[in-house]
């Protein structure tokens, strides 16, 4: 049982590339979302997923893509990056029955 | 919606010293309350969590409190430790189908052996 697994878990990027990052659990969880963690300013909610073919959007999710084919994966979509998308992302799961989210390790994005 | 605020942001304390952090939620429809801790380079890992039909709850040195009235919530953690240094976030959720969680912005915790 790995839990939330994140990868890679550090990309550099040029301005306007597209990249995918990657988010697996193997817990069957039906909830699973994407936050972005920045100096100062916490964890916010990027887009949220309550099962396969359902997604949603968080507080911040201009510029960030996201799809839901399999319980078990959630994938994060950057199609054109920018400099203020340089953060640390982080996805996370959960029973929709209970609260207690798992976070991922988390992917540091550098974009340049 | 909803929107945490969370005090001090950074704290300092001598070893064996009690640490409180102090949280305020603006929705009172929220009723799940997580804290997390987070080590450098880690993902945050839930500590202790509070939901609305309790006040307290201990789980041997960390409590949380929480006030439905004044909708405020702390984490109190005794006698500490090094190995507590971290930064430390609380959140709010409605819970269950709705629970998307609105955390605070974080308290860097620094015990001083």
């Amino acid at each position: 049982n790995a839990g939330v697994t994140q990868t890679p878990k550090f990309q550099v990027l040029k301005t306007g590339q597209s990249m995918t990052l990657q988010c697996a659990q193997d817990m069957n969880h039906e909830y699973m979302s994407w936050y972005r963690q920045d100096p100062g300013m916490g964890l916010r909610l990027i887009h949220y997923s309550v099962g396969a073919g359902i997604t949603d959007q968080g507080e911040v999710p201009n510029g960030y893509n996201v799809s839901r084919s399999t319980t078990e994966d959630f994938p994060l979509r950057l199609l054109s990056a920018a400099p203020s998308q340089t953060s640390v992302y982080f996805c996370a799961s959960s029973k929709l029955d209970q609260e207690t989210q798992y976070f991922g390790p988390g992917t540091r994005l550098l974009v340049l | 919606g909803e929107n945490v605020e969370q005090h001090p942001s950074t704290l300092s304390v001598q070893e064996g010293d009690s640490a409180v952090i102090k949280c305020t939620y603006s929705d009172s429809a929220s009723n799940y309350f997580p804290w997390y801790k987070q080590e450098l380079g880690k993902g945050p890992q839930l500590i202790i969590d509070i939901r609305s039909n309790v006040g307290e709850k201990k789980d041997q040195r960390i409590a949380v409190t929480l006030n439905k009235t004044a909708k405020h919530f702390s984490l109190h953690i005794t006698e500490t430790q090094p190995e507590d240094s971290a930064v430390y976030f609380c959140a709010a959720s409605k819970g269950g189908s709705q629970g998307n969680l609105i955390f605070g912005k974080g308290t860097k915790l620094s015990v001083k052996p």
